[in-house]
């Protein structure tokens, strides 16, 4: 049972346009919400966060938008450059007991940004 | 450079064999996680150690098992492999604040069994 889900397993985008990327949750217990982004041969970079009582967060050219009623969130990168060109994850974080805030992961989008 | 270090970078083995994989935390993070990614899949959270002690468990079969040393380490060992297990093993690690977010990811361990 995939409590995260990334639905488009690919995304092309033009240099200089918007990308927007998916996703969404099932666990209503989900009270933090990560994108990481991963190159080939390397492991995920932590891109940008949000928690659930807030809808947005941005910084510099990458936004992240939550809707708690749909279970939904996305990734916008503005302008899209080629250096985004990788896989990005979209995670979620509940309180696990004993002190733990285990991450569930999709299964991640990948990017290809044409120059 | 995440400052999270991951030994060996490749590993090739048999199966049957036993493996150990190591990993440095981030200076200061007291919690260690093992993460699984297989092909096509995302991460699959396998056991999380904080300040020495198992804190959680998740998809984490009875032929895995991992420590964490005093110094902050840790240790996953990998026995009886299987063709199955070949897989990316990332090692995370995160501060010590209450969310222990965000987690930050070595560069990995590329398991192959033959």
């Amino acid at each position: 049972d995939q409590q995260v889900k990334q639905n488009s397993p690919s995304l092309s985008v033009q240099e200089g346009r918007i990308s927007i990327l998916n996703c969404d949750y099932t666990n209503s217990m989900f009270d933090y919400f990560l994108w990481y982004k991963k190159y080939p041969a390397e492991g995920p970079t932590f891109l940008i966060s949000i928690s659930s009582i807030k809808d947005k967060n941005e910084d510099g050219r990458f936004t992240v938008f939550l809707n708690k009623s749909a279970k939904h969130l996305s990734l916008h990168i503005v302008p899209s450059q080629p250096g985004d060109s990788a896989v990005y994850f979209c995670a979620a974080s509940g309180y696990s007991g004993a002190g733990s805030y285990q991450l569930t992961f999709g299964k991640g989008t990948k990017l290809s940004v044409i120059p | 450079d995440s400052g999270v270090t991951q030994t060996p970078k490749h590993l090739i083995t048999a199966t049957g064999q036993r493996v150990t994989l190591r990993c440095s935390p981030r200076s200061g993070d007291l919690s260690v996680y093992w993460y699984q990614q297989s092909l096509d899949q995302g991460l699959q959270f396998l056991i999380q150690y904080y300040n020495g002690e198992e804190r959680a468990k998740g998809n984490i079969l009875e032929r895995f098992s991992a420590q964490q040393f005093p110094d902050l380490h840790s240790e996953l060992n990998l026995s009886s492999l299987e063709l199955g297990d070949s897989a990316l093993y990332f090692c995370a690690s995160s501060a010590r604040d209450q969310t222990g977010l965000p987690q930050y990811f070595g560069p990995g361990t590329r398991l192959t069994v033959l």
